[in-house]
């Protein structure tokens, strides 16, 4: 059975702080994306990741695929409130998880 | 140049109606989908298409079904709904799946009762 798992499920923390979400995939795949979500709200694209090594870097978030740990990861740099949302990666279009609720506290 | 709509944005049905949910953008993309999210979870697929006159079906296409006469439309059709397909629905398109943005719709509320 295919999994795509996120951890944590829920993180909180300060203003200016540094984390990480992790995403661990059961097979294979040459496509890794991220997404987010405010509340009530529709998706946003954030990145796709396409090979082994692959980083990309947006504002204050970075992503990263490691296809042979099948994991990629979601690095908040000095984290700020707009940052709160829910964050999910998905494993090409078809499966996501459950995702990650942030909450950044000012 | 409105993006991905979605209507309606609301809708409440009874045990055994039906419905169409409509999606319509106007990127000229190829690649449209349909996905449903319950409540605290993420997407699942439910059908996608590559192109007009193609579509497939995702990880949960029971109970559903679509059609792709045009690039710009991509309904999903709920025959005999359940009170399990209570859910929010996102239709979704991107113009090529390695380079391009997926964009998505506001999103469809669906209460089965």
């Amino acid at each position: 059975e295919l999994k795509v798992e996120q951890n944590p499920l829920f993180l909180s923390m300060q203003e200016g702080k540094n984390y990480t979400i992790y995403c661990n995939y059961s097979t294979t795949s040459d496509r890794l994306y991220w997404y987010r979500q405010d509340p009530g709200k529709s998706l946003e694209s954030l990145f796709v990741l396409l090979s082994n090594g692959a980083v990309k870097q947006e504002g204050r978030l970075m992503a990263s695929l490691d296809t042979k740990a099948r994991l990629s990861t979601l690095h908040i740099t000095a984290a700020v409130h707009d940052l709160s949302a829910t964050y999910f990666c998905a494993l090409g279009k078809f499966y996501f998880g459950s995702g990650t609720k942030l909450n950044v506290k000012p | 140049n409105a993006g991905v709509t979605q209507t309606p944005k609301f809708r409440i049905l009874k045990i055994g109606q039906s419905m169409t949910l409509q999606c319509t953008q106007d990127m000229n993309h190829n690649y449209m989908y349909w996905y449903r999210q319950d409540p605290g979870m993420g997407l699942k697929l439910i059908y996608y298409s590559v192109g007009a006159g193609i579509t497939d079906k995702g990880e949960v296409p029971n109970g559903y079904n679509v059609s792709r006469s045009t690039t710009e439309d991509f309904p999903l059709r709920l025959e005999l709904a359940a009170p399990s397909q209570t859910s929010v629905y996102f239709c979704a398109s991107e113009g090529e799946p390695s380079t391009d943005t997926q964009y998505f719709g506001p999103g469809t509320r669906l209460t089965v009762l």
